[in-house]
């Protein structure tokens, strides 16, 4: 079946500092991978996004590259600001037709001044 | 353009009661999806509805949870009667078409009491 395991949280960087939240997936055929982000109070914004092996999505700063030999798509900054305080999902969707989402359970970032 | 909406924004019932959720997806999407997220678990794939169609409603717990789009557009997610376990974030998403970007809205918190 289709899973997604994500890097526990809470996750808390100073400014500036360089952040991974790990992300590995579970899945049959050839899913698209996704991360999104909620900031307080708001919905589920799409970050960024790799349909095929491979791929970097990029958006903001933040990268991420899927890696099918380690079934991975590890998110990173090298620079996180404090405006980026925000819980973050990871996310896939295996492509068969009904392109329903499988989420991580969420880490949640702070960043202090 | 106007987003995803839910109404309300938070929902406090006791047990036994019947809850109403709603969602109104972005104008021309035909594609509508309600998910859920327990407290600091993952978020889980409810249904999906095309139009007014039900595509795919696997991941709806059990019979106390009815989900409508008369007529395709605003959708409603019925819990009756409630209980404890249902208590948790419900977003509703949607998209133009299958297989493209879904845009989720800010969530409806509901705590059973």
């Amino acid at each position: 079946g289709n899973s997604v395991t994500q890097m526990e949280g809470p996750v808390t960087l100073s400014e500036e500092a360089f952040l991974t939240i790990n992300c590995t997936y579970t899945a049959t055929g050839y899913p698209s991978l996704f991360w999104y982000v909620q900031y307080p109070g708001e919905g589920l914004q799409l970050l960024l996004k790799a349909t095929k092996a491979d791929d970097k999505g990029s958006n903001k700063g933040f990268e991420a590259t899927y890696r099918k030999e380690t079934t991975s798509f590890h998110l990173e900054k090298g620079s996180v600001q404090v405006s980026d305080s925000a819980v973050y999902f990871c996310a896939l969707s295996d492509q068969t037709g009904a392109n329903n989402l499988f989420f991580g359970t969420g880490t949640r970032l702070t960043v202090i001044p | 353009e106007a987003g995803v909406t839910q109404f309300p924004s938070h929902s406090v019932i006791e047990k036994g009661q019947t809850v109403t959720l709603r969602c109104d997806p972005i104008s021309g999407h035909d594609n509508l999806y309600w998910y859920r997220r327990v407290m600091g678990k993952e978020i889980k794939f409810l249904l999906h509805f095309v139009k007014e169609s039900k595509q795919d409603e696997s991941g709806m717990p059990n019979n106390r949870f009815l989900a409508e789009r008369t007529g395709g557009t605003y959708s409603t997610l019925k819990v009756q009667p409630a209980e404890l376990e249902d208590s948790g974030v419900y977003f509703c998403a949607s998209s133009q078409d299958m297989l493209v970007e879904q845009y989720f809205g800010p969530g409806t918190r509901l705590t059973v009491t």
